[in-house]
């Protein structure tokens, strides 16, 4: 099946560090959306991102919509304890509502 | 309001027996889904209905069954448990023939085959 690689598999960082994590796919999405998820809880959606090109930000987040519609990327400002946890990258391709997650970032953050 | 819930949150199943996985959600959604979560693999779509009354298959459809029951209810069935389904399954729901909406997930629920 269709596959996103999601790089890095996980991060140890220390409070106040920047964040950067990303995903490719060998495919064109036209749509990237980007989850959370915490021990024992199901994804919550974080960022949403419908055009090529396209910035958005959720407070601390920022992500991006790449130029080729092949890879998106997250970056996390200022990172605090509570940010841990898994972050998702997932991708449609169609009018379907068929989503294609990546693998996870494991994000652990040092106070 | 409760949004998307499943049980049980955790079951341990012997080889060859059979359960019933529920979903149901409060939000009128049209579209509901079954994926699976196994470590280092993100989430894998089993099965999914579109609308009341349709279902379709996923990536990875081999093993069960689903019914959607009503509007508000999309249930996963293993007939006959095997260790490979030993994993998290998540069930999603999204409004549906509206642009930017996006699924809402429900807490999972945690099997063990052994």
């Amino acid at each position: 099946g269709q596959q996103l690689n999601q790089s890095p598999q996980s991060m140890f960082i220390q409070e106040g560090e920047d964040v950067s994590m990303n995903c490719t796919s060998s495919s064109i999405f036209n749509t990237w959306l980007w989850y959370k998820q915490e021990p024992g809880e199901g994804p919550v959606l974080l960022i949403a991102l419908y055009k090529a090109g396209e910035l958005t930000s959720n407070g601390r987040l920022t992500a991006q919509f790449g130029i080729t519609r092949k890879d998106s990327f997250l970056n996390i400002s200022a990172s605090i304890p509570s940010d841990v946890g898994i972050y998702f990258c997932a991708g449609r391709m169609d009018s379907s509502y068929k989503l294609i997650f990546g693998s996870g970032t494991r994000l652990l953050v040092r106070p | 309001n409760a949004g998307v819930t499943q049980t049980p949150k955790f079951q341990v199943l012997k080889t060859g027996q059979s359960m019933t996985l529920q979903c149901a959600q409060d939000m009128n959604h049209n579209s509901m889904y079954w994926y699976r979560q196994d470590p280092g693999m993100g989430l894998r779509l089993i099965y999914y209905s579109a609308s009341e009354g349709t279902t379709d298959k996923g990536e990875v459809p081999n093993g069960y069954n689903v019914s959607r029951l009503n509007k508000r209810e999309f249930s996963l069935r293993l007939e006959s448990a095997a260790p490979s389904q030993t994993s998290v399954y998540f069930c999603a729901s999204i409004v549906g023939g509206l642009a930017y909406n996006e699924q809402f997930f429900g807490p999972g629920t945690r099997l063990t085959v052994l």
